[in-house]
């Protein structure tokens, strides 16, 4: 699996846009970008995932640049239940059993 | 529709002593996943059970064992604990074929203190 850097935290402010940045310079042609988000003491959550289309759901955006070496996740319009560690994962899809390799994360702080 | 449910939630051991964390997935999944996540990390990957079977394993030692049953619900079992197998046990499940999104649902986990 493609490593993966993000920044170490960020901060935004209650009912502005969350830009969250994710570099994955050596992604491969047949990798996905997943983005998971855990809220203190609770489990991971999936947001969404993409190939190389920039992706819409209930919950967020994901934009993927055209030579997909990053990607930005982007939460519209940031609550302060968004504040958690967001994680980016690049991934191979429906290869049977494959993992999910984490990182560190970046650590977004909502603030009112 | 109940989500991936694991027990117990909390649970305190002393070193050399064994352990073992019971998940059941989302109904209707049939792969499970175990990760360890330890104090300010990112959770790393166990093992993963299919068919009653490991499939895949992370880089971890034969101390760390699981099994699945045949209605899917899964067991990690650790023995000779060591203070460093503090940590919050997470397991997640998928459904396998072709419904399969690589969407990982994943359970609120089991934090084991080894003292």
């Amino acid at each position: 699996d493609a490593k993966t850097t993000q920044p170490t935290s960020m901060d935004c402010a209650e009912g502005r846009a969350a830009n969250l940045p994710c570099n994955h310079s050596t992604i491969s042609g047949n990798e996905y970008v997943y983005w998971y988000r855990q809220i203190h003491s609770q489990g991971p959550q999936y947001i969404i995932h993409g190939l190389k289309n920039n992706e819409t759901n209930e919950m967020a955006s994901l934009i993927i640049t055209e030579d997909r070496k990053s990607s930005t996740l982007i939460l519209p319009h940031a609550t302060l239940r968004d504040t958690a560690v967001y994680y980016c994962i690049v991934r191979v899809m429906n290869t049977g059993f494959q993992k999910l390799v984490f990182g560190t994360g970046t650590r977004l702080l909502v603030s009112p | 529709d109940a989500g991936v449910t694991q027990s117990p939630t909390h649970l305190i051991k002393t070193r050399g002593q064994q352990v073992t964390l019971r998940c059941s997935p989302k109904s209707g999944h049939d792969t499970v996943s175990w990760y360890q996540q330890a104090l300010g990390q990112g959770p790393q990957f166990i093992f993963q059970y299919y068919e009653e079977e490991e499939r895949q394993r992370g880089n971890f030692p034969d101390r760390f064992s699981g099994h699945q049953f045949p209605n899917y619900s899964s067991e990690l079992n650790v023995n000779a604990l060591l203070l460093g197998d503090s940590a919050l046990y997470l397991c997640a499940s998928r459904i396998s074929g072709e419904l399969n999104t690589g969407e990982l649902f994943f359970g609120e986990g089991s934090r084991l203190t080894v003292l």
